[in-house]
């Protein structure tokens, strides 16, 4: 099973909103990534947790907010967004450190839209 | 600073045609891994190559890494409509934790 879980798969919010977007994996990952990725652009890192903890934050405006609740789990909590964060929000999921099994497994993505 | 550079950035072939994908970086990677988009959804891994010099083949699909393991190709025999889509390269870089870094892409389409 290489399945990431991502919810949900369209949000539409004012910018005065507060939402989540929540991911989940169930592959024994100890690592867990936020991406976010503009229209016909490559996804970018925002943030990485390791056994729960926050070990990359990519200077991510404080309006996006991460929690790693277990280690299955991964919310982004959103709050006064603006139009441009609009965007396909990714998560994803890998090995902590094992150079042989380095790879992430991405989910579907939650498609974004501020208005 | 984009350190992982794609070429080309679109393609367009007609089917049965051979194709080839790079991925370049003056950056050496623990790791490149390929993934393949289609429009709204997340990014399939394809393949990870992990030692210099490795080639590993999925059916029509044959992958290279670098002997510095700071490049990479994808080589695509005899293309099919089902190939269209957005071509991804990504390279791990690890500080304790894998920092995964993605290419530019290549958009390719594949006409019947």
């Amino acid at each position: 099973d290489t399945e990431v879980t991502q919810t949900p798969k369209h949000l539409v919010m004012g910018m005065t909103n507060k939402k989540s977007l929540k991911c989940e994996q169930h592959m024994g990952h100890r690592a867990m990534y936020w991406y976010k990725q503009k229209a016909k652009k490559p996804p970018e890192l925002m943030f990485v947790y390791s056994y729960e903890k926050l070990s990359i934050n990519e200077s991510v405006p404080s309006r996006f907010s991460p929690e790693c609740p277990n280690s299955s789990l991964l919310n982004l909590h959103l709050h006064a967004l603006q139009p441009e964060d609009s965007a396909l929000y990714l998560c994803a999921s890998s090995q902590v450190s094992n150079r042989l099994s380095s790879e992430a497994f991405f989910g579907q993505g939650t498609r974004l839209t501020v208005v | 600073t984009q350190l992982l550079e794609q070429s080309p950035q679109f393609l367009s072939i007609q089917e049965g045609e051979n194709l080839t994908v790079y991925c370049n970086s003056s950056s050496v990677f623990s790791s490149l891994q390929w993934y393949r988009q289609e429009p709204g959804e997340g990014p399939v891994l394809l393949v990870t190559v992990v030692t210099g010099g490795e080639v590993k083949k999925l059916k029509r699909l044959t992958f290279q890494f670098g002997d510095a393991r700071k490049d990479s190709s994808l080589h695509i025999t005899a293309a099919q409509t089902g190939d269209t889509g957005l071509y991804l390269c990504a390279g791990a870089r690890s500080s304790g934790t894998y920092k995964y870094i993605f290419g530019t892409g290549t958009r390719l389409k594949v006409l019947a």
